[in-house]
């Protein structure tokens, strides 16, 4: 199992610019998540679902939008880039039935820097 | 509105020390409490808690829940300089889609 994936590491934008941020996971886990974390603010939910066709707001919505069309994925869109996006994203994954419902798998992270 | 709160936010300490980092919480409908350690890159699960009381161990690292006073405790003992991370505290809250609310993380630093 390759886990959680998400691409790309890194990434520089300009204001305004247009962005998606990649997410899958080979778990065949129901829900996901994204989370963006900004120093002295841990992590805070910005959108999430529980299934494929299923999305919901989380703390942090306005700005991004994401669609869960398959179960694997559950990409993460930037629709206007503002510099107050700068920070680290990442994505996560976990079941929603049976054992280890409560554990959750995190992605790698991608750095997004907004100019 | 759902709270996490970790103290300190940072902790500098000398190898072999035992360090206890806090995290205190109110949400609307707790289901568990999980720490995380932080390196350079995504979090690694630690300790999920659901019940009071009831301490889960692993090697150095241990923590123990109250749900009366609604806090939760990570103990480190005879800290090692690979200890050295952001330590994430977060909390299962039933209602809305059984999001995960996460403190701010507790910055810990271990000096050989």
């Amino acid at each position: 199992n390759a886990g959680v994936t998400q691409t790309p590491k890194f990434q520089v934008l300009k204001t305004g610019q247009s962005m998606t941020l990649q997410c899958a996971q080979d778990m065949n886990h129901e829900y996901m998540s994204w989370y963006r974390q900004d120093p002295g603010m841990g992590l805070r939910l910005i959108h999430y679902s529980v299934g494929a066709g299923i999305t919901d707001q989380g703390e942090v919505p306005n700005g991004y939008n994401v669609s869960r069309s398959t179960t694997e994925d559950f990409p993460l869109r930037l629709l206007s880039a503002a510099p107050s996006q700068t920070s680290v994203y990442f994505c996560a994954s976990r079941r929603t039935s049976g054992l280890g419902t409560d554990t959750q798998y995190f992605g790698p992270g991608t750095r997004l820097t907004v100019l | 509105e759902d709270k996490v709160v970790q103290s300190p936010l940072s902790l500098v300490v000398h190898e072999g020390d035992t360090v206890t980092l806090n995290c205190s919480y109110e949400v609307t409908n707790f289901r568990s409490l999980l720490w995380y350690k932080q390196e350079k890159k995504a979090p690694t699960f630690l300790f999920m808690l659901t019940s009071s009381g009831i301490e889960k161990k692993s090697g150095r690292l241990s923590s123990i829940l109250d749900k009366k006073e609604l806090f939760s405790i990570l103990n480190i003992t005879a800290t090692q300089t690979g200890d050295s991370a952001i330590y994430l505290c977060a909390v299962r809250d039933m209602e809305y889609g059984n999001k995960l609310v996460f403190g701010a993380g507790t910055i810990l630093r271990v000096k050989s």
